[in-house]
């Protein structure tokens, strides 16, 4: 089965802090994404990577960026935390191209609050 | 630009009747594929089934199975013999199929509450 783990389920922090979300999947896949989730608004793409060290921006990037330094592992950071990032974030990955029927596959979410 | 429309924000259903999620999309592609998830309360999104645009026959996975209209660009989900367990959120996304990134476009979801 395909794991994708996210480090917190749940996280409280401060405003202008620096926030980082882990992600790290065990399935050797080149596609990772971060989402963000809010009622009524569904998810929304923030970043996404499809190489070690390549990212693209998604619909929703300001105030985030990501790194991707090993294959398995994305992560996700807020420069400067602020209240309007209290959210739900969801990381997923899938593999890459020829296999386009194939879903992405989700760790099971982080709600950040920030205060 | 691609869009994923649920117009239904909830819905109730009688424990062991059938259930039909609603789901339209718009895209000027050719090459694309559907996907619903459902997201339990514990919040871990789990992928239910796929349709893909030249699948000529609807998707079925066990107790899912997806009415696909393409003409209309609907791709309903249908739960039949519904259970307790089936009460989630559940969002219908489409992926353009020509896209190397294989990006995900999600719907704004719908509730589903199964009565006992």
């Amino acid at each position: 089965d395909v794991k994708v783990t996210q480090s917190s389920r749940y996280l409280v922090k401060r405003t202008g802090e620096k926030v980082f979300l882990e992600c790290v999947q065990d399935m050797d896949h080149e596609n990772m994404f971060w989402y963000r989730q809010d009622p009524g608004l569904g998810l929304r793409l923030i970043y996404f990577s499809y190489d070690v060290k390549m990212k693209e921006k998604g619909d929703i990037p300001e105030g985030y960026s990501v790194s991707r330094e090993k294959k398995e592992r994305f992560s996700l950071i807020l420069e400067s935390a602020s209240t309007n990032q209290t959210s739900m974030y969801l990381c997923a990955s899938s593999p890459g191209t020829g296999v386009s029927n194939q879903p992405q596959h989700f760790g099971d979410g982080t709600r950040l609050s920030i205060l | 630009a691609q869009k994923i429309t649920q117009t239904q924000p909830g819905m109730f259903v009688q424990e062991k009747e059938a259930v039909t999620l609603d789901c339209t999309y718009d895209t000027s592609d050719q090459s694309y594929g559907l996907f619903w998830y459902k997201q339990p309360s514990s919040g871990e999104m789990i992928f239910l089934i796929y349709q893909g645009s030249y699948d000529e026959q609807n998707a079925t996975e066990g107790r899912y199975s997806l009415n696909f209209q393409k003409a209309r660009k609907s791709a309903n989900l249908v739960i039949s013999a519904s259970q307790l367990g089936d009460s989630a959120m559940y969002f219908c996304a489409m992926r353009d199929q020509m896209d190397s990134s294989y990006k995900l476009i999600f719907g704004s979801g719908t509730r589903l509450l199964v009565r006992p």
